[in-house]
């Protein structure tokens, strides 16, 4: 069954202080994985996608990673706005193209 | 620049009354999907339009119907709420194919009284 993990479930973290989120897949077929922001009551918007092992794309303090088996979301010295929920997501195909989603981490980054 | 308009962004309703919300779009794209998402969760893909043909998840329950009249736009109808149902639901759109971005609009929050 392909399924898509994500942790940590929550992070918090001082302002400046980077880290990492991780984003593990389990599917047969990887079409591309894909990152997004969600705000609090808002519809997820797209930060990142990967086609491929070893790629990477970098946006402001954000940058993603992509290995055969997971992808991380390195955040570096971030800012209180960067607090959100992260959402990874792979698509697959079966039968037609579908998105699986992860639960998220819920960052907050404290000033 | 909306891309993906969903309304209404709030919708309350009486357990049991039918209620509709709906998606539109002005990029073009084939395929719409309707996710329901619950606090802390992931979304759930509910179903999605390819172009005019309909796929429904498997455990999508039969309260929850979906029209797609045209390209742009695209309705959710629920027909008996109830309580489990108070969710947001997102619409989201991508291009056919492999590699193609998911767009989503900012979702309906149901409340289900």
């Amino acid at each position: 069954e392909d399924q898509v993990t994500q942790s940590p479930e929550a992070l918090r973290l001082q302002e400046g202080e980077s880290s990492s989120l991780n984003c593990s897949y389990t599917v047969s077929g990887l079409r591309g994985l894909f990152w997004y922001r969600q705000d609090p009551g808002k519809g997820p918007e797209f930060l990142f996608t990967l086609y491929s092992a070893g790629e990477e794309k970098e946006k402001e303090r954000l940058k993603a990673t992509l290995t055969k088996k997971e992808s991380f979301l390195h955040i570096t010295a971030p800012k209180p706005e960067d607090s959100a929920t992260y959402l990874c997501a792979v698509q697959v195909l079966s039968g037609t193209y579908k998105y699986i989603f992860g639960t998220g981490t819920r960052l907050k980054v404290l000033a | 620049d909306a891309m993906v308009i969903q309304n209404p962004r709030y919708q309350v309703t009486q357990f049991g009354k039918p209620v509709t919300l709906s998606c539109s779009q002005t990029l073009n794209h084939n395929v719409m999907y309707w996710y329901q998402q619950k606090s802390s969760q992931a979304p759930k893909l509910l179903f999605h339009y390819y172009d005019k043909d309909f796929n429904n998840e498997a455990d999508t329950p039969d309260n929850f119907q979906s029209r797609r009249p045209n390209t742009s736009f695209c309705f959710l109808d629920i027909r008996s709420p109830g309580l489990g149902d108070a969710a947001m639901y997102l619409c989201a759109t991508s291009g056919a194919g492999a590699k193609n971005i998911q767009y989503f609009g900012a979702g309906t929050r149901l409340s289900v009284l």
